[in-house]
Parts: C-alpha cells; structure tokens; sequence
C-alpha cells in the first residue's frame, strides 16, 4: 500500500517568515494530494490539493509542489501568521478511489510573536 | 462546520465492552469514510462505504466492523474493546469515490477505555 513521510515533525518560525512542509509518496498510482490543516481537538480542514496532472497550485498565501518524477509535494505558506498555528498534514490517495487517505505523521507548526 | 455530523462527541467504556458510533454525511455525499487518530499511529483509513457498499478496507481490525444504511448514514461498531483502542474516531464524506474529490471530515467522537 501507499505510505507518506512527512518533514519535519515541529516546524518554528518567526512570525512573517515562510514556512515549508515536505511529504514523499511509495506509490506512483496516486494521484491526488490533499493538506490538511487541524487546530486542538478539532477536525482536520483541507487547505488546499493538487492533482498529478498539475505541477503547482497557489491559493493566496498557500502553495503546494508536486514532482512526480521525484515523488514527493511540498507546502509552502508565505507571511506567516499566528492564525497558522496548527498541526498540518499531508496525504495521498491512490487512482480509481478504492481507498481512503493516507496521511503523513502531521508537522507542528509554530508561528513565533 | 463541514455539514458532517458525528454522535457522540465522547464516550468512555470499560475494556471488553462493544460500542456504536455514528455518522451523518453532508446532504448530497454518497461516499463516507471513517478514519482512526491516535499519538502512536497517526491519522489511519479504516474503511470506506459509497451508496451502502463497502468500497474499501484500511487498517481496520477484525473487531471493528461499519455499514452504511439506506438514508445514506454509517455506523462504527468497536467490540471486545481494549485500552489501545482509545482514540478520536472521525468520519469524513465525499460526493463520490473518484480519488481527487475534497473529503469533509466530522468533529469527531474521542473514544476513552479505561
């Protein structure tokens, strides 16, 4: 099955600062790259997606990465905020949708005052 | 609110006992998932259902066991409970099964064996 790394595991910048995130993937046949963002005892919030026909993707201060070739993504946020504070992960899924999301361990963002 | 419904919010049980949980997915989502968060393990897909079937299985164990009703909601039933069970169980519902379509998660139900 797939399996997703995920880098680091607890991320602290300065407030302003940009911060990146990054995943590798196992499986060529997925498609799909979601992040999620999940904030104390909530529920995870996807914050933006990719698909591997696409290389990049940007949603204002948010952008993820794709090399297929490579096999891994990455998420960069620009000018950083306290708001980002917050747990953030990615995940795969595999073409044809006979599976669920598998996700990286999760990278702990820190938004330093 | 992502419009999916998840009841309870908590539960606390004893080792060995068997509990239900249940989802509701957004108006209109066929597909529901059901995902298990622990400290050790991560996020982990357990099983997914698209319109009352089962679609796929994850890492989900011999005693757990859903389904996935007519109106469309689902249910998780844990049995033969143990301490490592303890963890944030969420339910998440997409419009279909195609790969790349959002999936939106539950609140969750945080699940505590004592």
């Amino acid at each position: 099955g797939e399996n997703v790394e995920q880098h680091p595991s607890t991320l602290s910048v300065q407030e302003g600062d940009s911060a990146v995130i990054k995943c590798t993937y196992s499986d060529s046949a997925s498609n799909y790259f979601p992040w999620y963002k999940q904030e104390l005892g909530k529920r995870p919030q996807l914050i933006i997606d990719i698909r591997s026909n696409v290389g990049e993707k940007k949603d204002q201060r948010i952008a993820v990465t794709l090399n297929k070739t490579a096999k891994h993504f990455s998420l960069h946020i620009t000018e950083t905020q306290p708001e980002d504070s917050a747990v953030y992960f990615c995940a795969a899924r595999i073409d044809g949708g006979a599976d669920g999301l598998t996700f990286g361990k999760g990278t702990h963002l820190i938004i330093q005052p | 609110d992502s419009g999916v419904t998840q009841t309870p919010k908590h539960l606390i049980t004893a080792t060995g006992q068997r509990v239900t949980l249940r989802c509701s997915p957004r108006s209109g989502d066929l597909s529901v998932y059901w995902y298990q968060q622990s400290l050790d393990q991560g996020l982990q897909f357990l099983i997914q259902y698209y319109n009352g079937e089962e679609r796929a299985k994850g890492n989900i164990l011999e005693r757990f066991s859903a389904q996935q009703f007519p109106d469309l909601h689902s249910e998780l039933n844990l049995s033969s409970l143990e301490l490592g069970d303890s963890a944030l169980y969420f339910c998440a519902s997409s419009v279909s099964s195609v790969s790349y379509n959002e999936q939106f998660f539950g609140p969750g139900t945080r699940l505590t064996v004592l």
